[in-house]
């Protein structure tokens, strides 16, 4: 069973490169998410999406874009990296809903290391 | 709004000590609370949960208890071992209607020596 599965795992980037991760996810979770990592601060996310065709801007959504053409993959595009963008990027889906009792799991991939340089 | 805070890391232990990682939330109502680990160079996978006050969610030897008085979610084990050394993330769910996001705290580095 994958789960939910990031690529790429690595990358380095110049500023002003444009780049996308994928998420994709085998559990027909409705909710998908994006979230960065960075020292000291936790998870903050960025975008989210609560079923195919949907998107939403989360804590840090500037300098991002997402899309959910698929109910299965959400992907999180850097349309010009800055170094600010620098962090670990990690993906969560999870089948909540307006329910959540015994439905609000969340499940992440295992993160992609993003350096702009 | 919804927050959580826990305790500064990084927390350094020695194998067999008792663990305890604070943990305190502000959020609209009951949430749901649960605690995540991520272990070096992995993403997170849930550890434990709670959805109810006095709920008491555990795993692996870890325990927390859903304090509302306090909103608290404090994480404890009795007896911690070098395979416990990872980051761990409290985190909720507000209970609200529609979209429910994981709100994360910032994370403590725990390291168990030998």
């Amino acid at each position: 069973n994958a789960g939910v599965t990031q690529t790429p795992k690595f990358r380095v980037l110049k500023t002003g490169q444009s780049m996308t991760l994928l998420c994709a996810q085998d559990m027909n979770h409705e909710y998908m998410y994006w979230y960065r990592q960075d020292p000291g601060m936790g998870l903050r996310l960025i975008h989210y999406s609560v079923g195919e065709g949907t998107t939403a801007k989360g804590e840090v959504p500037d300098g991002y874009n997402v899309s959910r053409l698929k109910k299965q993959n959400f992907l999180l595009g850097l349309e010009s990296a800055a170094p600010s963008q620098t962090s670990v990027y990690f993906c969560a889906s999870s089948q909540l809903g307006t329910g959540y009792k015994g439905r609000n799991e969340a499940f992440f991939g295992q993160g992609t290391r993003l350096t702009v340089v | 709004g919804n927050s959580v805070t826990q305790m500064e890391g990084p927390v350094t232990l020695s194998e067999e000590a008792f663990l305890t990682i604070n943990c305190t939330y502000t959020a609209t109502g009951y949430p749901s609370l649960f605690w995540y680990v991520q272990y070096p160079g992995e993403g997170l996978q849930l550890l434990l949960k709670a959805t109810k006050a006095d709920d008491k969610g555990s795993n692996k030897g870890f325990e927390a208890t859903y304090r509302k008085e306090t909103t608290s979610f404090h994480l404890e084990k009795g007896s911690v071992q070098v395979s416990d050394s990872a980051v761990y993330f409290c985190a909720l769910i507000p209970l609200i209607q529609g979209a429910q996001k994981l709100v994360f705290g910032q994370g403590t580095r725990l390291t168990i020596n030998p």
